[in-house]
């Protein structure tokens, strides 16, 4: 079952712009939040990440944000640059787990 | 600090035959995470090793194995291949594996079943 879902697969943005990128999780159980990013051929790069007793973690370019009665979490990433093409996968994690619940990813791509 | 390496980067079997997969985790980890990632399927969670221990197991049939060495390397095993065993194999790793840790990715294995 797709607990965590990313609903858009592909995004296009402009160079400068802000990119936004959604994902949606079913599990309340879920306590940490994570997105990376990747290129193809290769593993993901880890990004950010948030803890559920968060709502904003930023770092440089990044931020995710966390709407937890929402079930909701966000990637924004400003300003939008060509090397931020890549698929970004949202992932989620409880504890005792010891593993990642993955989206599906979203494809990113930065126009000049 | 050296990140995850995999070994071998690339693998072409034919079905039946076995194959097994390397993972040297970072220096200091000691929790290692496999992943299987499908273009249908996206990136399912295989298993996860800490301390020479299989903690956590995805659904995957037993033709699916791994274990974990006392120095923290891993290696995964998939006997009796199948043609939808294709797929880029991911090995991941981080402290201890608790839920608030971060996972760092190797650059995984591409394994090509014919």
């Amino acid at each position: 079952d797709q607990q965590v879902k990313q609903n858009s697969p592909s995004l296009s943005v402009q160079e400068g712009r802000i990119s936004i990128l959604n994902c949606d999780y079913t599990n309340s159980m879920f306590d940490y939040f994570l997105w990376y990013k990747k290129y193809p051929a290769e593993g993901p790069t880890f990004l950010i990440s948030i803890s559920s007793i968060k709502d904003k973690n930023e770092d440089g370019r990044f931020t995710v944000f966390l709407n937890k009665s929402a079930k909701h979490l966000s990637l924004h990433i400003v300003p939008s640059q060509p090397g931020d093409s890549a698929v970004y996968f949202c992932a989620a994690s409880a504890i005792g787990w010891g593993k990642l619940q993955f989206g599906a990813g979203t494809q990113v791509v930065v126009t000049p | 600090k050296a990140g995850v390496t995999q070994t071998p980067r690339y693998l072409i079997k034919t079905r039946g035959q076995q194959v097994t997969l390397s993972c040297s985790p970072i220096s200091g980890h000691r929790s290692v995470s496999w992943y299987q990632q499908t273009p249908g399927q996206g990136l399912q969670f295989l298993f996860e090793y800490f301390s020479e221990t299989q903690r956590n197991k995805g659904n995957f049939p037993g033709r699916f194995s791994g274990r974990q060495f006392s120095n923290s390397r891993s290696e995964m095993n998939v006997s009796t291949l199948e043609l939808g065993d294709s797929a880029l194999y991911l090995c991941a790793s981080s402290l201890a594996g608790t839920s608030v840790e971060t996972q760092y990715f190797g650059p995984g294995t591409r394994l090509l079943v014919l």
